[in-house]
């Protein structure tokens, strides 16, 4: 859907590492967007672009930056890897917000902190 | 600021009984209602949408009409099989909450149908 692919699916680190999660998408959508998914808290904003360059905050984005240098590729970063950031990670990418478009999202990355 | 609230889960059925996810929402402004599937080891994907008030949203044989009056987008079908087994979120993106239009996300209800 949308040609969306996030690397890697599955990660384990250490507490007080950095990790790089990618999201790679192909259909040229402009907006892209990350979000952690825990039980009890459905699906939790963490930053979101809305073009190369261009990004924002989302909800929970402490311990969390984000880089845009293509269109194509969105980038997420825990600068300090720790025990509440075990998750399940999704991009997602909209085409366009004015007529609200649906999100399309990749198949995730589980994250395991240890 | 925006919020959706959906039935918690899990929702157990048996096969080919009849289905009804709750969704309420409050917004600022005027907005556009989702219905997302996630099936085990996925992302969620888009299942049905409605933009304005009275439309009613249809796919795969689930429905969901648009009620402005009770602010609400429940979730239905009329007899569901062992595939529609999987998490359903509620959404929304509401044109007042800023130019980005950032999607507000129930926490989602999860769906158990056994044979």
């Amino acid at each position: 859907d949308a040609g969306i692919t996030q690397s890697p699916r599955h990660k384990v680190t250490e507490t007080g590492t950095p990790v790089t999660l990618r999201c790679h998408q192909t259909e040229n959508h402009r907006y892209m967007y990350w979000y952690r998914q825990d039980p009890g808290h459905g699906l939790r904003l963490i930053h979101y672009s809305y073009g190369v360059k261009d990004t924002d905050k989302g909800e929970v984005s402490d311990g969390y930056s984000v880089s845009r240098s293509k269109t194509e590729d969105f980038l997420l970063t825990l600068e300090s890897a720790t025990s509440s950031q075990t998750s399940v990670y999704f991009c997602a990418t909209r085409d366009r917000v004015q007529d609200n478009s649906p999100l399309h999202f990749g198949n995730g990355t589980r994250l395991t902190v240890t | 600021g925006d919020s959706v609230t959906q039935m918690e889960g899990p929702v157990t059925l048996s096969e080919e009984a009849f289905l009804t996810i709750n969704c309420t929402y409050t917004a600022t402004g005027y907005p556009s209602l989702f219905w997302y599937v996630q099936y085990p080891g996925e992302g969620l994907q888009l299942l049905l949408k409605a933009t304005k008030a009275d439309d009613k949203g249809s796919n795969k044989g689930f429905e969901a009409t648009y009620r402005k009056e009770t602010t609400s987008f429940h979730l239905e079908k009329g007899s569901v099989q062992v595939s529609d087994s999987a998490v359903y979120f509620c959404a929304l993106s509401d044109p007042a909450s800023g130019g980005s239009y950032i999607p507000t996300f129930g926490r989602g209800t999860s769906l158990i149908v056994h044979p």
